[in-house]
């Protein structure tokens, strides 16, 4: 158990609808990443968030949005889901804030999104 | 902007033969580089980093990497492989400045096969 926790582990849905994936970083952790891992992607960074405020974003398409709570657990918002959707979603943290050197991620185990 | 390259998307040994994964990176900054391992099903660990200092980078289950900076490699070996460590790999870069601190750029792995 890294210590990071994703719910749920596993989704499946149909095309147009809309999920909500779910982070709680592991303790002490101000900073969350999520990352998209598919086949034909492999493992794209989406977007940081640093104590509740957005950091850096990445290949985050305009349908996905995130937000970090004050308890600092995380959620990303999948919208209008399409079949490229499908993909395994980590959620990583780690203790320093961006610029502060170099920082070790710990990963969740990770959401499987299949859109059908 | 940093990139990965990680050669060969499939790597086959013995058990007990050396393993050999290699990485070559791009970094416009001093590059942080990274090896995580995923076992199926689980999300990444990390196997070792480099930051500064030794160019010779020793981590978990008797990996280690060498930084060459004149080849912009972080090959990843192991002198005995095990089964146990048939896994996905990946190299990882991060760069020494700015927003890209802890902002992780994944290779697109290397499936380590261990035959018997």
């Amino acid at each position: 158990d890294s210590g990071v926790t994703q719910t749920p582990k596993h989704l499946i849905t149909a095309t147009g609808q809309r999920v909500t994936l779910r982070c709680s970083p592991r303790s002490g952790d101000l900073s969350v990443y999520w990352y998209q891992q598919s086949l034909d992607q492999g493992l794209q960074f989406l977007i940081q968030y640093y104590n509740g405020e957005e950091r850096a974003k990445g290949n985050i398409l305009e349908r996905f949005s995130a937000q970090q709570f004050p308890d600092l657990h995380s959620e990303l918002n999948l919208s209008s889901l399409e079949l490229g959707d499908s993909a395994l979603y980590f959620c990583a943290s780690s203790v320093a804030p961006p610029g502060s050197g170099a920082n070790v991620l710990t990963f969740g185990a990770g959401s499987r999104l299949t859109v059908l | 902007a940093q990139s990965v390259t990680q050669l060969g998307s499939h790597v086959s040994v013995s058990e007990g033969a050396l393993v050999l994964l290699r990485c070559n990176y791009s970094s416009s900054v001093p590059p942080y580089l990274f090896w995580y391992v995923q076992y199926p099903n689980q999300g990444l660990q990390l196997l070792l980093k480099y930051t500064t200092g030794a160019t010779l980078v020793k981590g978990i289950n008797g990996f280690e990497a060498e930084f060459k900076k004149s080849e912009t490699s972080f090959h990843l070996t192991k002198p005995s492989a095990h089964m146990s460590d048939a896994a996905e790999y990946f190299c990882a870069v991060t760069g020494a400045g700015g927003t890209s601190y802890g902002k992780l750029t994944f290779g697109q792995g290397t499936i380590l096969t261990v035959h018997p």
